[in-house]
């Protein structure tokens, strides 16, 4: 079965642009979060969707930060316009409704610069 | 406040016990989580604890303390594969009842020969 994908794996971007990172769940997980780890810091959570509806995006920087799920499969986040601060790891989880388990992928590298 | 604490870095020998320990003060706590994550990769999902006590899994064992608020790995029979961050996670459910994830920022585990 098929893990948490995203892409892409490392983006390079210079400030000013726009870049849209992709996450696809595992199948059939209707709960899919987003997080994002700084330079030096923590993961901390961005949002989060159950099936396609935003249940909490309480974690998002700014109005700079735009995540869709449309169809409640894949989701996007795209930063637009992309600032120095916001180089770092992005994770997309899902997990199952009603499931402990959270499985997360291996991340999208963003650097802005 | 959600404050989660855990140590920077640490150090065993091959073949070794190890005592990660993660302390941990949240409004609204509904379950802690280990994440072991070899650079570069994704978070992968080793355990999780709701009630007191110690949950075993192999050379794993991860114990929970609530009243406490603290948590502490246990890794037993240390390998060289064993070397990566290891993540402390706690569940903390939002006063709108959604949850999330809060992360410490992780312990580095180097294993020697």
């Amino acid at each position: 079965e098929a893990g948490v994908t995203q892409f892409p794996s490392h983006s390079v971007i210079e400030k000013g642009q726009t870049v849209t990172l992709r996450c696809d769940p595992i199948s059939g997980h209707d709960n899919l979060y987003w997080y994002r780890r700084v330079m030096g810091k923590e993961i901390k959570f961005l949002l989060h969707f159950v099936k396609e509806s935003k249940q909490d995006e309480s974690g998002m920087p700014n109005n700079r930060f735009l995540a869709e799920r449309t169809g409640g499969t894949y989701s996007t986040l795209k930063v637009q316009p992309a600032e120095l601060e916001d180089s770092g790891v992005y994770f997309c989880a899902s997990s199952e409704r009603g499931r402990n388990t959270i499985y997360f992928g291996e991340g999208s590298w963003l650097t802005v610069v | 406040g959600q404050n989660i604490d855990q140590p920077t870095e640490m150090t065993a020998t091959e073949g070794a016990i190890v005592q990660i320990n993660c302390t941990y003060q949240t409004s609204g706590f509904n379950g802690l989580f280990w994440y072991q994550q070899h650079a570069g990769e994704a978070p992968t999902f080793l355990s999780y604890n709701v009630l007191d006590g110690l949950e075993e899994k192999g050379r794993f064992s991860s114990f929970l303390s609530r009243s406490k608020g603290y948590s502490y790995l246990l890794l037993k029979e240390l390998q060289m594969k064993d070397s990566a961050s290891y993540l402390c996670a706690v569940r903390d459910i939002r006063d709108t009842g959604f949850q999330k994830l809060v992360f410490g920022t992780g312990t580095r585990l180097l294993v020697s020969p």
